[in-house]
């Protein structure tokens, strides 16, 4: 069966310091793969998505940019974290293919 | 591109009460409507889903029905209990670009009074 994993889950970094937050996907090949960002009580925000390895598609301009250096290896970074970037990430695959999308456990990013 | 609205934002119900969720979607060739819950701190979770072929389907408590010519899309719950208690996200596919993206609701704050 396939499974999902993100770390950490949990982050402190203070404004001005880079980011990188990892996904990782088994038990299947050529996923798709999808960041989000769900401010807190909101709701999903797509910043980037990928249907193989360095194809990368961005949703919103900002700071944030992401990686896909494997098949099954999804990053995202930023050399310079704002207030703003504070937020529960979420990393979600699907099927090639398909667009059922199952979510990973996500990050609690806080920046102070 | 889709555009995705939900209502309502908050829902309070009594145990034992039925819940219903609506969605409305924009683009018409949207074939793929999912349902997520998400407890507090925790991740979304599929509940059920619906495709284009389908006007209803069910899953014990849950069922979703579609009206493709009004283009709106609602999940039921019947015999809410407490831990139904999450916040609901509908979803359209978005086939623009023929890509695999979903386009999310703003979410639905379901409570479950005891």
């Amino acid at each position: 069966s396939q499974t999902i994993h993100q770390w950490p889950a949990t982050l402190v970094q203070p404004v001005g310091s880079p980011l990188s937050l990892e996904c990782t996907v088994e038990g299947t090949s050529n996923p798709n793969l999808y960041w989000y960002r769900q401010a807190a009580g909101r709701g999903l925000q797509l910043l980037f998505y990928s249907v193989g390895i360095g194809q990368i598609s961005s949703e919103v301009p900002q700071n944030l940019s992401a990686s896909r250096p494997q098949d099954r290896q999804f990053i995202l970074s930023s050399k310079k974290l704002l207030l703003s970037d504070s937020g529960f990430y979420l990393c979600a695959w699907s099927p090639r293919g398909t667009d059922t999308q199952y979510f990973g456990p996500g990050t609690r990013l806080t920046v102070l | 591109g889709e555009n995705v609205e939900q209502h309502p934002s908050t829902l309070s119900v009594q145990e034992g009460d039925s819940a219903v969720i609506k969605c409305t979607y924009s683009d018409s060739a949207s074939n793929y409507f999912p349902w997520y819950k998400q407890e507090l701190g925790k991740r979304p979770q599929l509940i059920i889903d619906i495709r284009s072929n389908v006007g209803e389907k069910k899953d014990q408590r849950i069922a979703v029905t579609l009206n493709k010519t009004a283009k709106h899309f609602s999940l039921h719950i019947t015999e809410t209990q407490p831990e139904d208690s999450a916040v609901y996200f509908c979803a359209a596919s978005d086939l623009t670009y023929n890509t695999d993206k979903l386009i999310f609701g703003t979410g639905t704050r379901l409570q479950v009074f005891p």
